[in-house]
């Protein structure tokens, strides 16, 4: 059975604060790292993807992906209360379809 | 343009009733998914279509009947569903399966 795994949360940052959410993957041979933010009654929105181990960083977002330890982060930060949504993990190997985390819910308070 | 479309934005039904929820996308993608997401659940895979071709069922009744007429577009039709049936639709695309995908807004279903 493959799985992806994430805290539930709520995790609460206040502003300005960095807001560190994490991913653990059991498929060993997955490929490929996503990060989706959905904020409540929308869809999800694609917001960060890795492929390689290492660290990745598009603004104030950074993924970090460590496949020996079957591993998946995401960091914000400067986090801000517009950051506040769900922020769901997903994890593929090729051939395959997405598998996702149940999501972590992020508090940012002002 | 990372633009999926979904109509309606929202739908009720009876449990009687045929409906068909719309997709349609114009990035090139040659993968299209639907989902079905309740609430507070992550979303949860129902079709994949790859170039045209039902790829993946996941055991989905067969009160849901998917169809992707040409590359741009697919279609989900449904009929006799049940109130358990009420959830959002999410389509979503990707360049091929199952690279990043892009979702749509979503139709809110909602069968009484």
């Amino acid at each position: 059975q493959k799985e992806v795994e994430q805290n539930s949360g709520p995790l609460s940052v206040p502003e300005g604060a960095i807001a560190s959410l994490n991913c653990t993957y059991s498929d060993r041979v997955s490929q490929s790292f996503f990060w989706y933010r959905q904020y409540s009654g929308k869809s999800p929105e694609l917001i960060m993807s890795i492929y390689s181990n290492g660290d990745k960083e598009d603004g104030r977002f950074t993924a970090q992906l460590n496949k020996a330890s079957q591993y998946v982060s995401l960091l914000i930060r400067d986090s801000q209360p517009s950051d506040s949504a769900t922020y769901l993990c997903a994890v593929n190997q090729a051939g395959t379809a997405l598998i996702f985390g149940k999501g972590t819910t992020l508090s940012v308070s002002s | 343009d990372t633009e999926v479309t979904q109509t309606p934005k929202h739908l009720v039904m009876g449990m009687t009733n045929k409906k068909s929820l719309k997709c349609e996308q114009h990035m090139g993608h040659r993968a299209m998914y639907w989902y079905k997401q309740k609430a507070k659940k992550p979303p949860e895979l129902m079709f994949v279509y790859s170039y045209e071709k039902l790829s993946i069922n996941e055991s989905v009744p067969s009160r849901f009947s998917p169809e992707c007429p040409n590359s741009s577009l697919l279609n989900l039709h449904l009929h006799a569903l049940q109130p358990e049936d009420s959830a959002l639709y999410l389509c979503a695309s990707s360049h091929e399966a199952p690279s990043e995908q892009y979702f749509g807004p979503g139709t809110r279903l909602t069968v009484t």
